[in-house]
């Protein structure tokens, strides 16, 4: 069964330096989806993209963050200057045309120190 | 306002039924949902109800849908140790744009 993927699983900086997060959605979706889980938390919308931009972005999702479909297959998720609150589980979700039902990757755990 | 409610915590003994509720605040969800995180890993989608619907039911799972109330729940029957987890109720909002998550229940399964 196709499934979303994300890399890498635990990603650790310091703090002021720029991260990228992968995800290789699902192959036929269109609609591509960032999430967050800071430890013990709700899991948060941060940005919804659809043909190669940015439909709605949450209040979190602020010039610091920005994502980018470079290829047919990768969605990427970038901060630019990450700050200790910055560490969370970040989630990257997928969904085709015909249903609103999101697939979610498993998740990379970013640590900043 | 966009809001899903939970409670936090449920245990019960293996081979017990669990019920997990929710409450919602958006009337216009076409989808709810529930999904299942084990510790350390992602967010796996357990099923889903169609807000047309008043119950679904797939194999042990059972959802039963309030659209009068905006109440959600999930009955899992014959809890096993497995279950043990915490389940997030989540709704769809604008056009399938974002999902919005309640704050997850932690299953606590005692054998």
């Amino acid at each position: 069964e196709p499934e979303v993927t994300q890399t890498p699983s635990h990603q650790v900086t310091q703090m002021g330096q720029e991260v990228i997060l992968r995800c290789v959605p699902i192959s036929n979706h269109l609609y591509f989806y960032w999430y967050r889980q800071i430890l013990g938390q709700k899991v948060e919308f941060l940005v919804s993209f659809y043909n190669n931009e940015i439909s709605e972005k949450s209040e979190i999702f602020d010039d610091q963050f920005s994502v980018e479909r470079p290829d047919g297959s990768n969605f990427t998720l970038k901060i630019r200057s990450t700050k200790l609150e910055d560490s969370a589980m970040y989630f990257c979700a997928s969904r085709s045309e015909s249903t609103d039902t999101q697939y979610f990757g498993p998740g990379t755990r970013l640590t900043v120190l | 306002g966009e809001d899903v409610e939970q409670s936090l915590f449920l245990s019960v003994r293996e081979g017990d039924s669990s019920v997990i509720n929710c409450t919602y605040t958006d009337s216009s969800s076409t989808y709810l949902y529930w999904y299942k995180q084990e510790p350390g890993a992602g967010l796996q989608l357990l099923t889903y109800i169609f807000s047309n619907m008043d119950m679904k039911q797939d194999q042990r799972l059972t959802v039963l849908l309030n659209k009068k109330d905006k109440h959600l729940s999930l009955r899992i029957a014959d809890t096993q140790t497995g279950d043990s987890a915490i389940y997030f109720c989540a709704e769809i909002l604008g056009g399938g744009f974002k999902t919005i998550f309640g704050a997850g229940t932690r299953l606590f399964v005692k054998a």
